[in-house]
């Protein structure tokens, strides 16, 4: 049962526009959300997150929007730049028994920017 | 910052050979983590450990083991490998505590393992 779920396996769009990637959960007892961005042959890498108490994390041209009643959230990136064509993993916590925390991940969106 | 490394980019190993594959994390975390990315599948975590000596099932733990005797360094282990273990590994680590930050992970560049 996938808890994490990024619908669109890939999404073209233009150089300057607006990217939207979308993440929806099921799980009501994650309370920390995060993106992640991979390169080929590269690890992932951390992206921006926000907590469940927040519906809105900007940073630079990056805005994370959590939508909790409808276990929704969704990365803004604008304008988009060839640059950013990656794989995009969107990530849920939820505290594990002895206290720490597993992620969740979803199985990525792969966006292209077009020149 | 962050700095995880992985002990090899790319391994090519025969089926049965035992494997180990080294993660180092210079961060002084407490939590480190393995997972395993295919096509169409996403990240999918193998064993994770919360502390020296400790180590718990992730979603696939079959045929993998793990080590944790040092707090920075977490060792995968194939005890025999298969054609089907033929991925991207992927190390992680997060400093533990109670919520927020703490729970980012960071990740290491990965080993593409190929299994023959």
């Amino acid at each position: 049962d996938q808890q994490v779920k990024q619908n669109s396996p890939s999404l073209s769009v233009q150089e300057g526009r607006i990217s939207i990637l979308n993440c929806d959960y099921t799980n009501s007892m994650f309370d920390y959300f995060l993106w992640y961005k991979k390169y080929p042959a590269e690890g992932p890498t951390f992206l921006i997150s926000i907590s469940s108490i927040k519906d809105k994390n900007e940073d630079g041209r990056f805005t994370v929007f959590l939508n909790k009643s409808a276990k929704h959230l969704s990365l803004h990136i604008v304008p988009s730049q060839p640059g950013d064509s990656a794989v995009y993993f969107c990530a849920a916590s939820a505290r594990w028994e002895a206290g720490s925390y597993q992620l969740t991940f979803g199985k990525g969106t792969k966006l292209s920017v077009i020149p | 910052d962050v700095k995880v490394t992985q002990s090899s980019r790319y391994l090519v190993k025969r089926t049965g050979e035992k494997v180990f594959l080294e993660c180092v994390q210079d961060m002084d975390h407490e939590n480190m983590f393995w997972y395993r990315q295919d096509p169409g599948l996403g990240l999918r975590l193998i064993y994770f450990s919360y502390d020296v000596k400790m180590k718990e099932k992730g979603d696939i733990p079959e045929g993998y083991s793990v080590s944790r005797e040092k707090k920075e360094r977490f060792s995968l282990i194939l005890e025999s490998a298969s054609t089907n273990q033929t991925s991207m590994y992927l190390c992680a680590s997060s400093s533990g505590g109670l919520a927020g930050s703490q729970e980012t992970q960071y990740f290491g560049p990965g080993t593409r393992l190929l299994v023959l």
